[in-house]
């Protein structure tokens, strides 16, 4: 039973424009949610953060949305570069009484310069 | 710079033959974690040390095992593979366990089962 979905496993957007990778969630306890971008041959490493207290949190060009009656997040990125080219992956969090982050499958993102 | 380090990068072993995956850390981190990453598929935790307290999670494979002989090493196992178990395999550290720590990933281990 997946609780964390990406369901575009790929995405084509052309630099400066807006890419938007949706993540879907099922458990409702989850209250912390997390992006990872991986670069090939390289480990996720950390984007941004979102708690579900919080509706968006901003970093830069990121902005994460949070939409918990739809238990959907979304990542936004404004402008895109090709150096975002990279696997986008969400991960969700039930802050009290576990240690687990769930992750999503992903999403390959392509910025086309 | 603080960091994850994972060795070898590229692992081949044979069908049964025991292999070890190595995983060091800079962070002094409390907590390290093994997962296992298929092909288009979410990374799937293994087990994690909270320093030397050992957890493994319900669904992994006896097959598999680990070892954290210090804070800052920590070994994953794998007894007897199978075709099944060839897999990118991820380590990666965090302070503690609760709350919003975040998790740290090394480059990964892949792993090819011949």
């Amino acid at each position: 039973d997946q609780q964390v979905k990406q369901n575009s496993p790929s995405l084509s957007v052309q630099e400066g424009r807006i890419s938007i990778l949706n993540c879907d969630y099922t458990n409702s306890m989850f209250d912390y949610f997390l992006w990872y971008k991986k670069y090939p041959a390289e480990g996720p490493t950390f984007l941004i953060s979102i708690s579900s207290i919080k509706d968006k949190n901003e970093d830069g060009r990121f902005t994460v949305f949070l939409n918990k009656s739809a238990k959907h997040l979304s990542l936004h990125i404004v402008p895109s570069q090709p150096g975002d080219s990279a696997v986008y992956f969400c991960a969700a969090k039930a802050l009290s009484g576990t240690y687990k982050y769930i992750f999503g499958t992903g999403t390959r993102l392509k910025v086309l310069a | 710079d603080a960091m994850v380090i994972q060795n070898p990068r590229y692992q081949v072993t044979q069908f049964g033959k025991p292999v070890t995956l190595s995983c060091s850390q800079t962070l002094n981190h409390n907590v390290m974690y093994w997962y296992q990453q298929k092909s288009s598929q979410a990374p799937k935790l293994l087990f994690h040390y909270y320093d030397k307290d050992f957890n493994n999670e319900a669904d992994t494979p006896d097959n598999f095992q680990s070892r954290r002989p210090n804070t800052s090493f920590c070994f994953l196992d794998i007894r007897s593979p199978g075709l099944g178990d060839a897999a990118m395999y991820l380590c990666a550290t965090s302070r503690g366990l609760a709350g919003r720590d975040t998790q740290y990933f090394g480059p990964g281990t892949r792993l090819t089962v011949l």
